[in-house]
């Protein structure tokens, strides 16, 4: 998974309660992306990060912040946890060296379940 | 607005039994085209980026080609060990870093 980690792997929370993901990586990579994967839907881009400290949104940003203060680490906060947001976490990493380093390599998921 | 359509949603194939995925697409300007292969309960894993039409790339059974409107991952003479989801991603040249999916090809391949 190229030297990505998320954590936690599982996790059951309740409508309300805020949540955070995190997702760690060992390759010194710039850029950082959260995605959600749902049945039908395919990877959606909820944040993404060209930096420490700087953060964009993506398709699907509302209800779910990121922040960012090294660059190993990116976290995505569910302010408010509904329902709607039980799905499949991914984070990604990608470097911009290059053309080629643009590919973006994902963690392992984070499956998240709101009661 | 960039859109991504792959099929079949559902392949299956016995061993050895050739096929095609397709990948079609629409966007404003063509940065990169990315295949990626999915098995249960793990994260994309990385095949291919395609630039340009006419383009091609190889990696064991698996061959993808690309034209100004779709690409195709072919797999030729499949192993059960072929068996996942495959999944097609678009960057659009003035989208960097933001990749566009589609929901997936579910490839089974029986002994």
């Amino acid at each position: 998974d190229a030297g990505i980690t998320q954590s936690p792997r599982h996790k059951v929370t309740e409508t309300g309660t805020p949540v955070t993901l995190r997702c760690h990586q060992t390759e010194n990579h710039r850029y950082m992306y959260w995605y959600r994967q749902d049945p039908g839907h395919g990877l959606r881009l909820i944040h993404y990060s060209y930096g420490v400290k700087d953060t964009d949104k993506g398709e699907v940003s509302d209800g779910y912040s990121v922040s960012r203060s090294k660059t190993e680490d990116f976290l995505l906060t569910l302010e408010s946890a509904t329902s709607s947001q039980t799905s499949v976490y991914f984070c990604a990493i990608s470097d911009a060296s290059g053309r080629e380093e643009e590919t973006q390599y994902f963690g392992p998921g984070t499956r998240l379940l709101v009661l | 607005e960039d859109q991504v359509t792959q099929s079949p949603e559902a392949l299956r194939l016995q061993e050895g039994e050739s096929s095609s995925l397709n990948c079609s697409y629409t966007v404003s300007g063509l940065r990169g085209l990315f295949w990626y292969r999915q098995d249960p309960g793990k994260g994309p894993e990385f095949l291919f980026t395609l630039y340009s039409a006419g383009e091609e790339k190889e990696k064991e059974r698996l061959k993808a080609t690309l034209t100004k409107k779709e690409s195709f991952l072919h797999i030729t003479a499949p192993k059960p060990e072929d068996s996942a989801t495959y999944l097609c991603a678009v960057q659009a040249a003035d989208s960097w870093g933001k990749l566009q999916f589609g929901a997936g090809t579910q490839v089974v391949v029986t002994p």
